[in-house]
Parts: C-alpha cells; sequence; structure tokens
C-alpha cells in the first residue's frame, strides 16, 4: 500500500499568515493526490484534486503544487475560517490513502 | 442537488453486526464510484471500500473479509454490511462518491457513528 505523510501534524498561525503543509508518498502518484478540509464534527471537504487544481467555490488562497510523490497545499492568507484539519489523499491506485492529517491551529 | 445521508450507526456489541445505509440524492449511485471512509474518535481519516461499475469492490486490509459493500440502484442506496465488530472500528463512518477511479471524493455524508462496545 501506498503510505502518505504529513507534515508538520499541528501548526501555529495567524490571520494573514502564509501557510504550507507538505505531503509525500511512498511511491510515485503522478499527480493523483487531493487535498480535504476537515472541521470538528464536521465531513471533509475537496479542496484541490490533481494536486493542483481548485474545486469548484474553493477560495483562491488555496492553492496545491507537486507531482511524483512530493506535494504542497499552500493558503495564502490564513482567514479565520482556515483554522481546520487538512488531509491529503492519493487515489493512484486501488487503495486510496489518506495522510494523517495537519492541524491548522490559532497562534 | 446532491447529497448523501448515512444512517444505520448505533451501539453494538463486540461480535456483532450492524448494516450501514447510504442514501444518495441528485445523482444515480449506478453511475459513480461510491465509497466508505471512517475516522475514529480523535482520529485521520481511514478509506474501507469501494464499489463501482459491475459491482467491482476493493476494500482495506482491515475489513477485508469482515465488512461488505453492497449498492441497489433501484433505490439509490449503498450499504455497509460489518461482521465481526472489535472495539478498533469503532468511528464515525462516512460515504461519499468519486466520479470515477481516479478522480477524488467530493461528496461526502454528514456520517454515522458507530460504537462497539467490549
Amino acid at each position: 500500500d501506498i503510505q502518505m505523510t504529513q507534515s508538520p501534524s499541528t501548526l501555529s498561525a495567524s490571520v494573514g499568515d502564509r501557510v504550507t503543509i507538505t505531503c509525500r508518498a511512498s511511491q510515485t502518484i503522478s499527480r493523483w493526490l487531493a487535498w480535504y478540509q476537515q472541521k470538528p464534527g464536521k465531513a471533509p471537504k475537496l479542496l484541490i484534486y490533481e494536486a493542483s487544481t481548485l474545486e469548484s467555490g474553493v477560495p483562491s488562497r488555496f492553492s496545491g503544487s507537486g507531482s511524483g510523490t512530493e506535494f504542497i497545499l499552500t493558503i495564502s492568507s490564513l482567514q479565520a475560517e482556515d483554522f481546520a484539519t487538512y488531509y491529503c489523499q492519493q487515489y493512484n491506485n486501488y487503495s486510496w490513502t489518506f495522510g494523517q492529517g495537519t492541524k491548522v491551529e490559532i497562534k | 442537488e446532491v447529497q448523501l445521508v448515512e444512517s444505520g450507526g448505533g451501539l453494538i456489541q463486540r461480535g456483532g453486526s450492524l448494516r450501514l445505509s447510504c442514501a444518495a440524492s441528485g445523482f444515480a449511485v449506478s453511475t459513480k464510484y461510491m465509497t466508505w471512509v471512517r475516522q475514529a474518535p480523535g482520529k485521520g481519516l481511514e478509506w474501507l471500500s469501494f464499489i463501482y461499475t459491475g459491482a467491482n469492490t476493493y476494500y482495506a486490509d482491515s475489513v477485508k473479509g469482515r465488512f461488505t459493500i453492497s449498492r441497489d440502484n433501484s433505490e439509490n442506496m449503498v450499504y455497509l454490511q460489518m461482521n465481526s465488530l472489535r472495539a478498533e472500528d469503532t468511528a464515525v463512518y462516512y460515504c461519499a462518491r468519486s466520479v470515477d477511479l481516479l478522480s477524488p471524493f467530493d461528496y461526502w455524508g454528514q456520517g454515522t457513528l458507530v460504537t462497539v462496545s467490549s
């Protein structure tokens, strides 16, 4: 199975900060990577797919990059509603796997 | 509008069985790829099972042989039959869909909580 490793596990930031989260795959997944946002008690919400394509309705301050085994989620200017947990997910083969999550906390 | 609504969760004894349901609206489950994902309390997301065209299915090793995913196209429902439940199966279970095998999960239900008592 492909393992997905996110870093950091927790991130403390302030409103207006630029935030980056890294996701590494244990083997190449081309660009078959998605990012989700989850708030407490809610279902995950799709933000980005195919590594860099923004889902409809998602603010442009979110962006994704990378290919192969290393991927990055960037929030260009953190807003109050962005404090949440973020997960990467690979969907390259017949065993979809998620990263362990990155919690973005208020500094 | 696409909606997924899970039901069937609850408190069950270790070793017992439970069937979760996912009612879909706004699209036909027969035309999409449907999956179940769970989240243990305070933990991350774990993909469990996937069903696609022709009723082909895939399972995570953690549930293979114990869980069965199925679909009723006439009722527009997806199910997860869970047998031999263990304490570590305690989680919120989400139903989600993707448009094909190389697509993310674009719509999710609100989840249903399964608690396995020991």
